[in-house]
């Protein structure tokens, strides 16, 4: 099966710009998340999606990050206006069902490395 | 609260055994997992292990669960150059959280010829 695709895989912005990260999960996962990881931590869930709703985004900077997800299959991940600490990879997941266990584990795909200078 | 705590870095000669171990707080983590993540890629899952067992064994990989030390370790039998990569414990918190997966800071396995 083709896995989660994420563009683009660079991204070099000025802060107070804007950005957009796309993602593709696995045909038929209903379930998709966007994590950021700074380096040298792990991944930090921003938001997750069951189909086209909002399970999670407790974690999200709603000020300046917004995500969505309109037909439940590709989802968009913005930030506007960047700040320097938005410096990250952003990864995108997906799973089949809501529940992440054995038989549902969570799909990453390579992410987007986003600099703010 | 909700915290992963891994060592960050792993020096191991080839062929040998490397062990990275993890510690967690949450007591109502229902798996454990360990996620492999490779320069430039995203995380993909090792191996996990579920809470109410204490061992678990696939190929080169064996999982150790002490879950009253919340205390989880992977141990990889010879270690080849291939396995350099970041390695990333990491929780789920139940049903009861919405399965939210908690991830450690990774640690960083390099291999010495």
């Amino acid at each position: 099966e083709a896995g989660v695709a994420q563009s683009p895989r660079y991204k070099i912005i000025e802060k107070r710009q804007s950005v957009a990260f796309w993602c593709n999960p696995i045909s038929g996962h209903a379930t998709l998340y966007w994590y950021q990881q700074i380096l040298g931590q792990g991944p930090k869930l921003l938001i997750q999606f069951q189909n086209n709703g909002v399970v999670d985004d407790s974690q999200l900077p709603k000020d300046r990050f917004s995500a969505e997800r309109l037909k439940g299959v590709d989802s968009t991940l913005k930030i506007q206006p960047a700040k320097l600490e938005d410096s990250a990879v952003y990864l995108c997941a997906s799973s089949p069902e809501r529940r992440t266990n054995y038989n549902s584990p969570l799909h990453f795909g390579n992410g987007t490395r986003l600099t703010v200078t | 609260g909700e915290d992963v705590e891994q060592s960050l870095f792993l020096s191991v000669r080839e062929g040998d055994s490397s062990v990275i171990n993890c510690t967690y707080t949450d007591s109502s983590s229902t798996y454990l997992y360990w996620y492999k993540q490779e320069p430039g890629a995203g995380l993909q899952l090792l191996t996990y292990i579920f809470s109410n067992m204490d061992m678990k064994q696939d190929q080169r990989l064996t999982v150790l669960l002490n879950k009253k030390d919340k205390h989880l370790s992977l141990r990889i039998a010879d270690t080849q150059t291939g396995d350099s990569a970041i390695y990333f414990c990491a929780e789920n918190l139940g049903v009861n959280r919405d399965d939210k997966i908690i991830f450690g800071k990774g640690t960083r396995l390099h291999i010495l010829p």
